[in-house]
């Protein structure tokens, strides 16, 4: 599977500021996604970042607060709006391989908290 | 679109034990099912996954089983190490290298 990093790996910001985290692969990969892990829960997908047209959100999550982009094959950002503490989560994005129909490789993760 | 629901929330289990994790599924679409294990501040790591078409898979010490017609699947994890302690999480897909859906987690610890 292609390396997927992070970054940055964690921050701290202040509520009302916006984080963009940046997620590369070292390969090219059709689709990427992204999701977030409150403290103690679940991941929960946020969008599906498409190369060359816009993400596709899930239910809940909309383009103003997450606005993501896909410039080429190999990267995407997710940026976090107007942020409140109850932004404060893990982000990872993932990608699905290489090798088509394969399971979903994840990144190590940003660590947000919002004060 | 699709609902897992992961059984138990916590497990704790005495070294050697066995530990086994259930997990239900909404969608009949659904044919692919991974688990994940993810210790304390790193990424969650596929240690196995299945397909519609098998009924059951063992990757040494872990098996996973499907029951399409129940639309339930499990985990087993034998002679449980301390190792073995994290979380795990399991979750369901129309397609493999599709998006997933998310178990809600099942917090395993193994007493030696």
């Amino acid at each position: 599977s292609a390396v997927i990093s992070q970054k940055p790996s964690r921050d701290i910001c202040q509520r009302g500021t916006s984080l963009t985290i940046q997620c590369q692969v070292d390969s090219q990969v059709t689709m990427m996604f992204w999701y977030r892990q409150q403290p103690g829960q679940s991941l929960t997908l946020i969008a599906t970042a498409n190369q060359g047209s816009e993400a596709t959100y899930e239910s809940g999550f909309v383009i103003d607060k997450f606005p993501i982009s896909r410039p080429n094959l190999t990267f995407s950002t997710l940026t976090v709006s107007n942020m409140s503490p109850e932004d404060s989560s893990i982000y990872l994005c993932s990608h699905p391989g290489t090798g088509g129909g394969e399971t979903q490789y994840f990144g190590p993760g940003t660590r947000l908290l919002v004060l | 679109g699709e609902n897992v629901e992961q059984h138990p929330s916590t497990l704790s289990v005495q070294e050697g034990d066995s530990a086994v994790i259930k997990c239900t599924y909404s969608d009949s679409a659904s044919n692919y099912f991974p688990w994940y294990k993810q210790e304390l501040g790193k990424r969650p790591q596929l240690i196995i996954d299945i397909r519609s078409n098998v009924g059951e898979k063992k990757d040494q010490r872990i098996a996973v089983t499907l029951n399409k017609t129940a639309k339930h699947f499990s985990l087993h994890i034998t002679e449980t190490q301390p190792e073995d302690s994290a979380v795990y999480f399991c979750a369901a897909t129309r397609s493999a290298g599709n998006k997933l859906t998310f178990g809600g987690g099942t917090r395993v610890l193994v007493k030696p």
